[in-house]
């Protein structure tokens, strides 16, 4: 089935060490987007890449690092998890930027 | 940044049309509006997105004034299954334009 693929569905992850989440889709969508998403709020935008090859910092990018080396992968780094990078993370992909975006079903982190 | 105002929620019954209104004031002549819905413990998938007038499809219709200040979103006869939150985002397609999520509106479909 097409679509957007996350993992790890759920980590818990001591703090201070390092992390990769996963974001595979294939779709050949040219944008992705990595969001987080705390209790009861909205998402908000952690790092986005327009195209294969670059991107961009969200509202809340400290902490967290990106790579697009091919259209269809998208992770994210947590170079060293700290407790208030406990979240709920999405990953999403459109054709353009800010055209109807496709979301994964979301990796659960949870830093102790 | 267009920012959005929406209710933090309400409650409907089912079989009723319910409307959704967001405000976004200062709205700017590139943007676009674009809601989706979020189910608990899932990603936000999209419902509708317009620039002006009226857009429909299968799930819902979407209702922009002329002056774009606000826009409605219409769900056609909800079930229980329509409760989930939703979210109005407003903004252009120019490639360095980040979209602002906010709380959404909590929506509660009562039997």
């Amino acid at each position: 089935i097409a679509g957007i693929t996350q993992a790890p569905t759920s980590q818990i992850l001591a703090a201070g060490r390092r992390m990769t989440l996963r974001c595979t889709q294939d779709m050949r969508h040219n944008a992705m987007y990595w969001y987080r998403q705390d209790l009861g709020l909205g998402l908000r935008l952690i790092h986005y890449s327009n195209t294969a090859g670059t991107t961009g910092k969200g509202e809340v990018p400290d902490g967290y690092s990106v790579s697009r080396a091919n259209t269809d992968d998208f992770p994210l780094t947590l170079a060293s998890a700290v407790p208030s990078q406990t979240s709920v993370y999405f990953c999403a992909s459109s054709v353009e930027t800010n055209t109807e975006a496709f979301f994964g079903q979301g990796t659960r982190l949870t830093v102790v | 940044l267009a920012k959005t105002t929406q209710p933090i929620s309400m409650d409907s019954y089912e079989g009723q049309e319910v409307n959704i209104t967001c405000s976004h004031n200062n709205i700017a002549t590139n943007d676009y509006i674009t809601w989706y819905q979020q189910f608990p413990s899932q990603g936000p998938r999209f419902i509708i997105q317009g620039y002006k007038t009226k857009v429909t499809n299968e799930v819902a219709s979407l209702f922009i004034p002329a002056d774009r200040k606000s826009s409605t979103l219409s769900l056609p006869r909800v079930s229980l299954s329509d409760t989930a939150v939703y979210y109005c985002l407003v903004g252009s397609r120019d490639s360095n334009y980040q979209l602002i999520w906010g709380a959404g509106t909590k929506l509660i479909i009562k039997p």
